[in-house]
């Protein structure tokens, strides 16, 4: 089956700092990737949309300039946390669309971050 | 825009049938779909419906009905390891996103 990995799967920060976090569709092409955020025992927010090689498309109320997004390969999304605060701290979860078919999109095992 | 509603939890016992459901509101229907995601993992799909009707997939299935917005996901013949989070989500946007809703917390007991 398809596999979408996500790099790190934790990661604790400083108050301040930048994180990166890469998505990666291991054995196909993604149309179209997107970037959820998950509090715990709570549903996915979707943050943005993004395609290979064109600016991303932010969810009403999600900072652009706060959740840098750059999808530079068919294969590769990469979202950045910029300045990250405590408020920050959540699960994000990457998916990847292979097709157009619902069955054809696939989810990360998602990224714990942690801002002190 | 879009909004789901499910019940935030759900217990039943191993062997036992359960049916999640699942209400919503859009301007737009494309389809409903139903997502298990075990405490820090990565939502797994689990079926689709764009029309009325079930959908039968081994011991799940789901149920859609457009004029009454509304849709369920039934479990047979449960098993432990079926204790997970429950979500559905609606196609939006001319089938490029989906839209989770809140989710709901089944647990099954011996």
């Amino acid at each position: 089956g398809a596999v979408v990995s996500q790099h790190p799967s934790r990661v604790i920060c400083k108050s301040g700092t930048s994180v990166k976090i890469e998505c990666r569709s291991l054995d196909f092409q993604a149309t179209t990737m997107f970037w959820y955020r998950q509090f715990p025992k709570q549903s996915l927010m979707l943050m943005a949309t993004s395609n290979e090689g064109s600016k991303a498309t932010y969810e009403q109320g999600v900072e652009k300039d706060k959740f840098l997004i750059n999808h530079a390969s068919l294969t590769l999304s990469t979202l950045t946390v910029t300045s990250a605060h405590p408020e920050d701290s959540s699960f994000y979860i990457c998916s990847a669309r292979m097709g157009l078919a619902i069955n054809e999109q696939f989810f990360g095992p998602g990224t714990r971050l942690t801002v002190l | 825009g879009q909004s789901l509603e499910q019940p935030s939890e759900v217990t039943a016992v191993e062997g036992a049938i359960v049916q999640i459901n699942c209400t919503y509101q859009t301007s737009g229907f494309y389809g409903l779909s139903w997502y298990q995601q075990h405490d820090g993992g990565a939502p797994t799909f689990l079926s689709y419906n764009a029309l009325d009707g079930l959908e039968e997939t081994g011991r799940f299935s789901s149920f859609l009905s457009r004029s009454d917005s509304y849709g369920y996901l039934l479990l047979q013949e449960l098993q432990m390891k079926d204790s997970a989070s429950y979500f559905c989500a609606l196609l939006s946007g001319g089938y490029n996103k989906l839209i989770f809703g809140a989710g709901t917390r089944l647990a099954v007991h011996p």
